[in-house]
């Protein structure tokens, strides 16, 4: 199993802003992976984030708007940036051992 | 593409009577399907993965290939199920694609 946690919990930005999510597994996984879950919605895959290489980004999503970090197997980085109120919704972390295990969640309000 | 279907948003039922959460997947192949559950205010957690064939909570799910479904069905109801439930399934990418999610209600 994996115990994931991500810092913020929550925030609430001015638009034109950036916010980074950290997310910190207790160990190590080669798969991490970031979902978004807008407002009454599921979970979209935003991007893997791979150890030691460039994220691999989902269709609509872009490394400009979603740059991510993996600089070990044990953390990540989802940045948000130049945020407008259509970003406000969930981040949620996850990662993989024998199977995927998912982060409490970021709620981002963009003003 | 590859889809994971899940027919119904809300699903309300009373406490003891049967539930089913319907799942429907597009996939030619053997999939890799799960249901996860995520109660009010708490994260996101598996609760069934088709190859273990386990119940959980008193949930059970059967892959049916003929059909393409992985439905959810538990027996008898109890509150502390209400929750939202959503089909998922992995890709060859270790990706999980879910379904757009039940909502369960159950009723005293």
């Amino acid at each position: 199993s994996a115990v994931i946690s991500q810092k913020p919990s929550r925030d609430i930005c001015q638009r034109g802003t950036s916010l980074t999510i950290q997310c910190q597994v207790d160990s190590q996984v080669t798969m991490m992976f970031w979902y978004r879950q807008q407002p009454g919605q599921s979970l979209t895959l935003i991007a893997t984030a791979n150890q030691g290489s460039e994220a691999t980004y989902e269709s609509g999503f872009v490394i400009d708007k979603f740059p991510i970090s993996r600089p070990n197997l044990t953390f990540s980085t989802l940045t948000v940036s130049n945020m407008s109120p259509e970003d406000s919704s969930i981040y949620l972390c996850s990662a993989r051992t024998d199977t995927q295990y998912f982060g409490p969640g970021t709620r981002l309000t963009v003003l | 593409a590859q889809r994971v279907t899940q027919p119904e948003k809300l699903l309300s039922v009373f406490k003891g009577a049967p539930v089913e959460l319907k799942c429907n997947y597009s996939y030619s192949g053997s999939p890799e399907l799960f249901w996860y559950v995520q109660y009010s205010r708490q994260r996101l957690q598996l609760l069934l993965r088709h190859i273990s064939r386990e119940s959980i909570k008193g949930f059970t799910a059967d892959l049916n290939k003929g059909e393409t479904s992985f439905h959810l069905k538990k027996p008898f109801a109890q509150e502390e199920d209400s929750a939202m439930y959503y089909c998922a399934r992995v890709d060859s990418s270790y990706k999980l694609i879910f379904g757009s999610g039940t909502r369960l209600l159950v009723r005293p």
